[in-house]
């Protein structure tokens, strides 16, 4: 079965500094992954999506994501955080149960501070 | 832009109510989606439809129902409202049979609560 871990469940970083949300995978088969955003009183909006070309991937807002099937995870970056960017991000794997429905992870927060 | 709405950004209601959540999208997706988030449980999904008139159960649909009557509408009902379905309710659509591997449009949200 097909199942996504995130690893912290809230970040806090300054204004300026790294961000660095992790999620790990588990897959018998090459998956499709994605991050997915929310802000505060919203909806989700995909921020990028890997399936199976190249393993860096680009997304909006300035972030990317590295798909590394040795390690099974895909890691979320940016090399510069904004106060637009707290909010909440989940990483999603798609899975064959469920007729191939997305499995979302549980949602890592991040906070920025000024 | 692929949009799906939610016709209720908030919604109040009384103790074994019948509720009705609708939601719209407006790019011809084939597939429709319906979850419920709550705080530490993420994501969980009560019922999908590939199709009209077709549904599935998703992970958690007991105390819940659907109609699609239209290939753009999805609607999620709640026969018998009850406290603990007091939640953030999301629509989403996706588009062909590889729904996985294309990702999914998400509405804003519906908030209810049920007193």
């Amino acid at each position: 079965a097909q199942s996504v871990t995130q690893l912290d469940s809230h970040v806090s970083v300054s204004e300026g500094t790294p961000v660095l949300l992790r999620c790990n995978y588990s897959s018998s088969y090459s998956p499709s992954l994605f991050w997915y955003v929310q802000h505060p009183n919203k909806g989700l909006q995909l921020l990028l999506k890997y399936t199976s070309a190249a393993t860096l991937v680009k997304g909006i807002n300035g972030f990317e994501a590295e798909f590394k099937k040795s390690e099974t995870s895909f890691h979320l970056t940016k090399p510069s955080a904004h106060m637009s960017d707290a909010a909440e991000y989940f990483c999603v794997v798609s899975g064959w149960g469920s007729q191939g429905n997305l499995i979302f992870g549980k949602g890592t927060k991040l906070s920025v501070k000024p | 832009d692929v949009k799906v709405t939610q016709s209720s950004r908030y919604l109040v209601k009384r103790t074994g109510e019948k509720v009705f959540l609708e939601c719209v999208q407006d790019m011809d997706h084939e597939n429709m989606f319906w979850y419920r988030q709550d705080p530490g449980l993420g994501l969980r999904l009560i019922y999908f439809s590939y199709d009209v008139k077709m549904k599935e159960k998703g992970d958690i649909p007991e105390g819940y129902s659907v109609s699609r009557e239209k290939k753009e509408r999805f609607s999620l009902i709640l026969e018998s409202a009850s406290t603990n379905q007091t939640s953030m309710y999301l629509c989403a659509s996706s588009l062909g049979a590889g729904a996985n591997s294309y990702g999914y449009t998400f509405g804003s949200g519906t908030r209810l609560t049920v007193v």
